[in-house]
This record gives C-alpha cells, sequence and structure tokens, in this order.
C-alpha cells in the first residue's frame, strides 16, 4: 500500500493567496483527519471526515480555512486569503473506523510557509 | 472530556541507558491509548497502541508501555536506548470513535 499522500510536499506563498493542499488517504480507510503541526501550538485537529462527512471540524481556526471530501480517496484544506502566521506543517491522516479502533496513518506533511 | 499530559518536553539519555517517557490520560470511558513517533520532517508512526486485554504492550524497535489504569498513566519505556531513538514521541487518547487526542510531544535526545 502506497500510505497517506499528500502534495506539495513543500508550498511557498505570499500573503493573501489562495493555498490548497491535497490528500489521498489510503485505500479502504473511512475516516480523514487534517492536523496541523507548530513549535507554539504542537498537532492541532483542525477537522475530520467519516465516510466523506465532516464530522467535526471545530478545530478549523477561522473561515479562511476550508476542508472538502469529494470522495473517499480525495481529500483538500484550502486557506484564502493565507497568512503569514498560517505557516506550519500539515497533515493528513486516514484511519479505517471499526469498532474501537482509531489507529491513524498519517501522511508525510505539506509544509506551507507564507511570507 | 478527555486529555493526555506528556511530562516533559526534553528527555536526554546516553545511549544504552533506559528510555521512560512519561504519559497520564484523563478519560471518563475505558480509553484506547497510543504511542507515535515523529522522525524529523516526517509524519508520525505508529509505535505501539492498547485497546482492551494485555496491559503490557510491546510496540516496534524494542518499545513497550503498560497500561496502568490507577494511576490513569501510560509510561513508554526501552531498556537500552539506540541513536536512532532521538525523535519526537507523542502520546494519544481515543474513544473508539475516530478522534484521537494528542499530548504536547517529548523530544528525546540519545547522546553517544
Amino acid at each position: 500500500d502506497a500510505g497517506v499522500i499528500q502534495s506539495p510536499r513543500h508550498e511557498v506563498t505570499e500573503m493573501g493567496q489562495e493555498v490548497t493542499l491535497r490528500c489521498k488517504p489510503i485505500s479502504g480507510h473511512n475516516s480523514l483527519f487534517w492536523y496541523r503541526q507548530t513549535m507554539m501550538r504542537g498537532l492541532e485537529l483542525l477537522i475530520y471526515f467519516n465516510n466523506n462527512v465532516p464530522i467535526d471540524d471545530s478545530g478549523m481556526p477561522e473561515d479562511r480555512f476550508s476542508a472538502k471530501m469529494p470522495n473517499a480517496s480525495f481529500s483538500t484544506l484550502k486557506i484564502q486569503p493565507s497568512e503569514p502566521r498560517d505557516s506550519a506543517v500539515y497533515f493528513c491522516a486516514s484511519s479505517l473506523l471499526l469498532a474501537g479502533w482509531d489507529e491513524q496513518y498519517f501522511g508525510p506533511g505539506t509544509r506551507l510557509t507564507v511570507t | 472530556a478527555q486529555s493526555v499530559t506528556q511530562l516533559g518536553s526534553h528527555v536526554s539519555v546516553s545511549e544504552g541507558a533506559l528510555v521512560l517517557l512519561r504519559c497520564n490520560y484523563s478519560s471518563s470511558v475505558p480509553p484506547y491509548l497510543f504511542w507515535y513517533v515523529q522522525y524529523p520532517n516526517q509524519g508520525l508512526q505508529l509505535l505501539l497502541k492498547y485497546t482492551t486485554g494485555a496491559t503490557l504492550v510491546k510496540g516496534i524497535n524494542g518499545f513497550e508501555a503498560e497500561f496502568k489504569k490507577s494511576e490513569t498513566s501510560f509510561h513508554l519505556t526501552k531498556p537500552s536506548a539506540h541513536m536512532s531513538d532521538a525523535a519526537e514521541y507523542f502520546c494519544a487518547v481515543g474513544r473508539g470513535q475516530g478522534n484521537l487526542i494528542f499530548g504536547k510531544g517529548t523530544k528525546l535526545s540519545v547522546k553517544p
């Protein structure tokens, strides 16, 4: 299995620009998670989906952030407009949520720098 | 509400010494507990997990953890540290509903 795939691996953009991060979960998994990691705040859950439906988006920092999962094999996290404080590593993770199992598999992350 | 506390943001040990990384959790229901490792510039990888059954859980790379309900702890240990163990370690708790709560992480340094 190829694991969770994220693209791009690195993104540098100017403040005010739109940024789109992409994630392909492991085939057959039914849950997908977006995290943000910074030195100051550690690992934060932004949003997660179950069977392509957003379950909890309480971690999305503000309306500039949006996430979609149009099908079971693809999700996007969009930031518009981007700001320097959005600079972070963004991880996507997926899992097969069966009764009692929460094991998540992480992608390699996208390092976002907003100048 | 569930929470995870990792004691010590940085731990330094000598090569060959015991590794002990501490994790305490708070949960109103029987928890599912996890340890993840993150090497520089990589995503998190699962080290080990506890769901039910035996309270001593063995993971990859010689790590193990023991679930102690009375102490609400799930400390991670390894008898002999190796240079390749240098990484950041995250403890996490789940409820079987898909969402994991992660601790702040502990960076492990291994001195030669």
